[in-house]
């Protein structure tokens, strides 16, 4: 199975603040990399499909690269609306694996 | 407005048995392939099982594979989860979701409210 891991697993950030999340996976799975995120109580959205593609919806600020074993999430300017877990997740080969998560929190 | 609505989740005993629904509406339900994706508490995401939009191709995940049997109705837009020989670490927040495309991408879009599966005695 292809392993994937976030970092960092939780962040505190500001209203306006540039943030940036990371995903690692455990071998090459070239675009094949999406970004959901999760409020509490509530079912993961997705934010970014296939790298970099932005889901439509959703806001500009919102960005993702990277290929082969190396992601980034960015959000260029933190919304109150933002705070909650993100999620990245493989989809280049079964079994579909995610990220542990990393909590986004008000500082 | 597209929607998929879980249900049948409750508690149950270790090695008991429940079936899990998940109802669409406003898109085709019978075009697109489909997922179950797991939640223990305050735990990450768990790809579970998928279905193709026929229900003639399945897979899942190892720690489900042979208990879980994935299967759709796609007369009902209704797409199930029977569970059998559960296990306390079966305990989650099942969430049915939808491919985004028509084509099988793995991307998860729509998902469902959600429906809780507890395995206790």
């Amino acid at each position: 199975d292809i392993q994937m891991t976030q970092s960092p697993s939780s962040l505190s950030a500001s209203v306006g603040d540039r943030v940036t999340i990371t995903c690692r996976a455990s071998q090459s799975i070239g675009s094949s990399l999406n970004w959901y995120q999760q409020k509490p109580g509530k079912a993961p959205k997705l934010l970014i499909y296939a790298a970099s593609s932005l889901q439509s919806g959703v806001p500009l600020r919102f960005s993702g690269s990277g290929s082969g074993t190396d992601f980034t999430l960015t959000i260029s300017s933190l919304q109150p609306e933002d705070f909650a877990t993100y999620y990245c997740q493989q989809s280049d080969s079964i079994p579909y694996t995610f990220g542990q998560g990393t909590k986004l929190e008000i500082k | 407005e597209v929607q998929l609505v879980e249900s049948g989740g409750g508690l149950v005993q270790p090695g008991g048995s429940l079936r899990l629904s998940c109802a669409a509406s406003g898109f085709t339900f019978s075009s697109y392939w489909m997922h179950w994706v797991r939640q223990g508490p305050g735990k990450g995401l768990v790809w579970v099982s998928h279905i193709n939009s026929d229900g003639s191709s399945t897979s899942y995940a190892d720690s489900v594979k042979g208990r879980f049997t994935i299967s759709r109705d796609n007369a009902k837009n209704t797409l199930y989860l029977q569970m059998n020989s559960l296990r306390a670490e079966d305990t989650a927040v099942y969430y049915c979701a939808r491919d985004l495309w028509l084509q099988p991408t793995g991307w998860f879009d729509p998902w469902g409210q959600g429906t809780l599966v507890t395995v206790s005695s």
